[in-house]
C-alpha cells in the first residue's frame, strides 16, 4: 500500500513552460485535493475532488487544471508557469469529507521552481 | 481573507512540559477540526480531529479542546518530548456541502531538550 505519491520530487521551470504534477492514491478514496504551501501562508487549497468526473476550485485556483478521469488519479497542470508558482505542492485523498472522522493523507510533496 | 489563521509563528518549549497550540477562526459554519504535524521535506501528517459536538478530543499526550462561542481551538502536548518539534497545522471544514478543508498558516513548535 504506497498511500498517496506525487512526482516528480522536484522540477525547475522557465516562465511561460506548461507542465502535469502527477499525484495518485491506491487506497480507493473519492475525495482528492491540491495544495500550495508558501512561507508565512500555510497550505492553501488549489482544487478538489469528490469523484472521478467531478471537481471544482479551491482558494488559489487561478493558474491551475485539473481532471479526475480515475478513482486513483489527479494530476495538476499548469498551462503557462509564472514565478509567482513557485511553492512546494502536495497532493491528499480522504474517503470523503462528509464522512465522520475523515482525515486526509498527504503525499510528500513536489518542490517547484519557476524562473 | 483567511478564514483559519494560528497566530503565533513559533514556539519554543521546554522539553517535560505543556505546549500549547491556538488556532481560530471565522466561518461558522464550520463544524469538523484537525490538526496535522509536518515535519521538513514530508507531507503533514494527521494528529487529531475534533467535531463541533464536542468540547474536548484526547488521544494519548494530545488534547484538542473547541470552544465554538469564541471561534477557537487549541492543541495541548503533554508533555512535550523533542520529537514533537515540527510545523503544526490546523484545519477546518464545514461538511454541509463544500467539502473543503481550509488550512491555517501553521506554528513552528520547537521542544528544547
Amino acid at each position: 500500500n504506497a498511500g498517496v505519491t506525487q512526482t516528480p520530487k522536484f522540477q525547475v521551470l522557465k516562465t511561460g513552460q506548461s507542465m502535469t504534477l502527477q499525484c495518485a492514491q491506491d487506497m480507493n478514496h473519492e475525495y482528492m485535493s491540491w495544495y500550495r504551501q508558501d512561507p508565512g501562508m500555510g497550505l492553501r487549497l488549489i482544487h478538489y475532488s469528490v469523484g472521478a468526473g467531478i471537481t471544482d476550485q479551491g482558494e488559489v485556483p487561478n493558474g491551475y487544471n485539473v481532471s479526475r478521469s480515475t478513482t486513483e488519479d489527479f494530476p495538476l497542470r499548469l498551462l503557462s508557469a509564472a514565478p509567482s508558482q513557485t511553492s512546494v505542492y502536495f497532493c491528499a485523498s480522504s474517503i470523503h469529507p462528509d464522512r465522520e472522522g475523515d482525515t486526509q493523507y498527504f503525499g510528500p510533496g513536489t518542490r517547484l521552481t519557476v524562473l | 481573507d483567511q478564514q483559519v489563521k494560528q497566530n503565533s509563528p513559533s514556539l519554543s518549549v521546554q522539553e517535560g512540559r505543556i505546549s500549547i497550540l491556538n488556532c481560530d477562526y471565522t466561518n461558522s459554519m464550520f463544524d469538523y477540526f484537525l490538526w496535522y504535524k509536518k515535519y521538513p521535506a514530508e507531507g503533514p501528517t494527521f494528529l487529531i480531529s475534533i467535531s463541533s459536538i464536542k468540547d474536548k478530543n484526547e488521544d494519548g499526550r494530545f488534547t484538542v479542546f473547541l470552544n465554538k462561542s469564541a471561534k477557537h481551538l487549541s492543541l495541548h502536548i503533554v508533555p512535550s518530548q523533542p520529537g514533537d518539534s515540527a510545523v503544526y497545522f490546523c484545519a477546518a471544514s464545514a461538511r454541509t456541502g463544500t467539502y473543503k478543508y481550509i488550512f491555517g498558516t501553521g506554528t513552528r513548535l520547537k521542544v528544547l531538550a
